[in-house]
Formats: C-alpha cells, structure tokens, sequence
C-alpha cells in the first residue's frame, strides 16, 4: 500500500519570504501522479499543483512550485512571495495509475501553514 | 460558476437519529466521492462513484451509506450517528477517476 508521508506537522513564514514543505512517499508503482492541496481554515480545499511522475520537468503554478526527486520518493512544495493568503494546511497527496478505473488519492497528515504579517 | 455544492454547510443530530448530506455538482463529472474528516487530519475516503457504480472503501462502517439518484446529486446516509461520527464531510467530483479532485465546502457535522 502507498503511503505519504509529511513530516512538518506544522510551518510558519514571514509574509513575502519563501517556504519549503516536505513530502515523502512509498510506492512500488511506476506510473503516479502527484498533487499539493490547500485547505484555508473553514474554506473548501483546492488544488495547488499537480505533478505526473512520468514528467521529468518540475511542475509550476505562479508562486507554488515542486522539487520532484522520483528517485528519492521526494516531492516538496515551495512557496515563494509568500502572502497572508497561504495560510492554510497543504495535504500531500499521491494517486496510483494502475487501478483500473479506481484510482484514488491517498494524502498525507497535512503541514498547516501560517504566513505572518 | 461551476463547482461542487454541499448542503447543508453545518448539521446537529442526536445520537442514533438518521442524518442525510447532500451533494451537488454544475461540473458534469463522472465520478463522486465522499470523505470523511476529522479535526486536523487527512481526509479518508468512505466511498465513490463511478457513474451508477457504488464503490465501497473496505473499512468504511455499515452505518454510512451513499445514494447517486442521478450525474449531479449524491447523498452521505448516515443510518445511526454516533459520537465518533462528527466530522467535516467532504464531497468531491473528478471528470475521471484518474483526473484532478474537485472539493466541496464541506459539511460539518455535530452529533449530541
């Protein structure tokens, strides 16, 4: 079974300044997909960015981008300028491609954010 | 605009009485899903649907049961609360099963 794992229960940045979230996983699968969602407080959760393991080239999406280490099960968030907006927890989260039509997204325990003023 | 609607946003049942979540979708997507999720945790897959297809996560209680009456709508039945059963309910739509995760608000839910 695949697991995510994020060992940054919880994170916080100056408002302006870049942060790093950490995520790890296990999988024996070759074909994956990688996602970053944000949940704010009492808001719904998005997408922040995803990530198809057979792409070599990092995904990015304006200030989010990913460090995508395929080798290492490595696949960290990086967020740049960082605005009061971000706070928010970010879920890791891994999906297999192998499942025949039930693929499903296994996340990680979640980093909570808080950017300061 | 379109989006994956919850109702209500917030529930209170008491213990043992029969609640109904409710979840809609403007996006035409195939397949729904319904999580559960507790106070600062991941969110846990209870069941989906693929079209008419009921899929139901091995560890997902009896008491918890889904109806899919047509593409937009589909309904969290929760038969006999209990108090380990407050949680948020996420609903969530994808276009395919493999495709990006679209969340509703979710709904709360408080059982006394």
């Amino acid at each position: 079974a695949q697991t995510v794992t994020q060992s940054q229960p919880e994170m916080s940045v100056q408002e302006a300044e870049t942060v790093t979230l950490s995520c790890t996983y296990d999988t024996s699968e070759n074909n994956y997909y990688l996602f970053w969602y944000k949940q704010p407080p009492s808001r719904q959760m998005i997408l922040v960015i995803r990530q198809e393991a057979y792409k070599q080239q990092n995904a990015t999406e304006n200030r989010f981008s990913v460090n995508f280490q395929k080798a290492a099960k490595s696949f960290s968030l990086k967020i740049s300028d960082s605005q009061l907006g971000d706070t928010a927890m970010y879920f890791c989260a891994f999906m297999s491609l192998t499942q025949g039509g039930s693929e499903k997204l296994v996340f990680g325990k979640g980093t909570k954010l808080t950017v300061n003023p | 605009d379109a989006m994956v609607i919850q109702n209500p946003r917030y529930q209170v049942t008491q213990f043992g009485k029969p609640v109904t979540l409710s979840c809609s979708q403007t996006l035409n997507h195939n397949v729904m899903y319904w999580y559960q999720q507790k106070s600062s945790q991941a969110p846990k897959l209870l069941f989906h649907y693929y079209d008419k297809d009921f899929n139901n996560e091995a560890d997902t209680p009896d008491n918890f049961q889904s109806r899919r009456p047509n593409t937009s709508f589909c309904f969290l039945d929760i038969r006999s609360p209990g108090l380990g059963d407050a949680a948020m309910y996420l609903c969530a739509t994808s276009s395919r099963s493999w495709e990006t995760q679209y969340f509703g608000p979710g709904t709360r839910l408080l059982v006394l």
